[in-house]
C-alpha cells in the first residue's frame, strides 16, 4: 500500500530564513508523482510543486524546491526566504499506478509551518 | 488551468436534515473528481472519487453518497446528517496522468447542530 509520512507536526522558522519540510513515502510503484500543497487558514488547497519519479533534477518553482532522494524515498520541500504569508499547513502527496490505476492521491498528515517576524 | 467551483462556503444544518453540496469544474473535460473531508487541524480523508459520468467509488462507508450527473459536476449528498458529518469538505479535480496535480475548490465548512 502507498503511504506518505510527514514526521513534523509543527515547524517554526524565522522570516527570511529557509526551512525544510520532511516527506517520506512508501510505494512499490516504479512510476509515481509527488506533490506538495499549501493550505492557509482560509482552507483552500494550493498546489505548489511536482516531482516525477523519473525526473533526474530536483523540481523548483520560485522560492519552492523539492529535495528528491529516490533511494531514500524522500521528497522534502524547501522554502527559501520565508515570508509571513508562508504560515500554513503543508501536505505532501503521491500519485501512483497501483490500486486504482492512478486515480487516487495519497496525502500525508501535514506539517503546520509558522513563520515568525 | 482548471477552476473548481464549490458551494456553499459555509453551511449549518440540524441533525437528521438532508445535504447537497455541489462542485463544478471548468477548464478541462473528463477529469477524475474527488470529495474529501477534513477535520479541524487534520489531514484529508478521501470520501468518493469518480472517473466518469455515473461512476462513483466509495472509500469510506458512511451515510454520505455522491453522484456525477454530468462530466464536470460532482454532488455530495446525505439523506440524514449525523453530528459526525461536521467538517470541512473539499472537492478536487485532476486530469489523467501521474504528473497531473489535483485542483481544489475553496471548500465548504459544514456544522451540524
Amino acid at each position: 500500500a502507498q503511504k506518505i509520512t510527514q514526521t513534523q507536526p509543527g515547524m517554526f522558522v524565522q522570516e527570511k530564513e529557509a526551512v525544510t519540510l520532511d516527506c517520506t513515502y512508501d510505494t512499490s510503484d516504479q512510476s509515481y508523482g509527488l506533490f506538495w500543497y499549501k493550505q492557509p487558514s482560509s482552507g483552500e488547497m494550493i498546489f505548489l510543486i511536482y516531482q516525477g519519479s523519473y525526473d533526474e533534477q530536483n523540481a523548483t518553482e520560485g522560492r519552492y524546491s523539492l529535495n528528491f532522494q529516490k533511494a531514500r524515498k524522500s521528497a522534502n520541500l524547501v522554502i527559501s526566504a520565508s515570508q509571513l504569508g508562508d504560515s500554513a499547513m503543508y501536505f505532501c502527496a503521491m500519485r501512483g499506478v497501483t490500486g486504482n490505476y492512478g486515480q487516487n492521491f495519497v496525502f500525508g498528515p501535514g506539517t503546520r509551518l509558522s513563520v515568525l517576524p | 488551468s482548471q477552476t473548481i467551483h464549490q458551494w456553499p462556503a459555509t453551511l449549518v444544518q440540524p441533525v437528521g436534515s438532508p445535504l447537497s453540496l455541489e462542485c463544478t469544474v471548468e477548464g478541462t473535460s473528463n477529469p477524475n473528481l474527488y470529495w474529501y473531508r477534513q477535520a479541524a487541524g487534520r489531514g484529508l480523508q478521501l470520501l468518493f472519487y469518480s472517473v466518469g459520468i455515473g461512476q462513483i467509488s466509495s472509500e469510506v462507508p458512511q451515510n454520505l453518497s455522491a453522484s456525477r450527473p454530468q462530466d464536470r459536476q460532482f454532488i455530495l449528498s446525505s439523506k440524514k446528517l449525523l453530528l459526525s458529518d461536521s467538517g470541512f469538505y473539499l472537492c478536487a479535480s485532476a486530469d489523467r496522468g501521474l504528473n497531473q496535480p489535483q485542483h481544489f475548490g475553496d471548500g465548504t465548512r459544514l456544522s451540524i447542530l
